[in-house]
């Protein structure tokens, strides 16, 4: 079946530290990929979305590229903050649509002044 | 736009009590699902609907129940409440289409002493 494997957490940055958090996925056809984020004492929220291959989502400065050849869609961020602090979870949709989302068991960061 | 709402926020139950944790989405979304977060971990699949008066087992559906009578209505029942069912569970919806953000209501913290 499908799957989303994330980098084991917790990640613990300096501020202003470049950030990775390693996402591979295994799925049949083309799923779309999805990446969520959890600040402390809140439910999910969408931080960026790729739907094809190649595609790049970002937002907030943070940037992932489904890369189809990999099977990944590692997250970046050039430069982070002490509020990017949270766990972030990585996620496929099948392409029939009517199946649950896949998660990873997410990523927990701490960003340190 | 209220999104997905869940009420209450929070609630302590003893063993052997029940109670219905509510959730409403205004965006006319066909899809609903409700998950458990236990400390420091992932998300787990209780129970989800693709519409009115469909509903289907997720990872972890002991313990609990769901209806689903309207499109913007999906409660969840515990009955016979039990320790191992102390969490946070998250109420989610989508649209349908595998390019679609699901959206996450706020949680609801639930203890069972």
């Amino acid at each position: 079946g499908n799957s989303v494997t994330q980098m084991e957490g917790p990640v613990t940055l300096s501020e202003e530290a470049f950030l990775t958090i390693n996402c591979t996925y295994t799925a049949t056809g083309y799923p779309s990929l999805f990446w969520y984020v959890q600040y402390p004492g809140e439910g999910l929220q969408l931080l960026l979305k790729a739907t094809k291959a190649d595609d790049k989502g970002s937002n907030k400065g943070f940037e992932a590229t489904y890369r189809k050849e990999t099977t990944s869609f590692h997250l970046e961020k050039g430069s982070v903050q002490v509020s990017d602090s949270a766990v972030y979870f990585c996620a496929l949709s099948e392409v029939q649509g009517n199946t649950p989302l896949v998660f990873g068991k997410g990523t927990r960061l701490s960003v340190i002044a | 736009n209220a999104g997905v709402t869940q009420t209450p926020k929070f609630r302590i139950l003893k063993i052997g009590q029940s109670m219905t944790l509510q959730c409403t989405q205004d965006m006319n979304h066909n899809y609903m699902y409700w998950y458990r977060q236990d400390p420091g971990m992932g998300l787990k699949l209780i129970y989800y609907s693709v519409g009115a008066g469909i509903t289907d087992k997720g990872e972890v559906p002991n313990g609990y129940n769901v209806s689903r009578s309207t499109t913007e209505d999906f409660p969840l029942r515990l009955e016979l409440a039990a320790p191992s069912q102390t969490s946070v569970y998250f109420c989610a919806s989508r649209r349908g289409e595998d390019t679609d953000t699901q959206y996450f209501g706020p949680g609801t913290r639930l203890t069972v002493l």
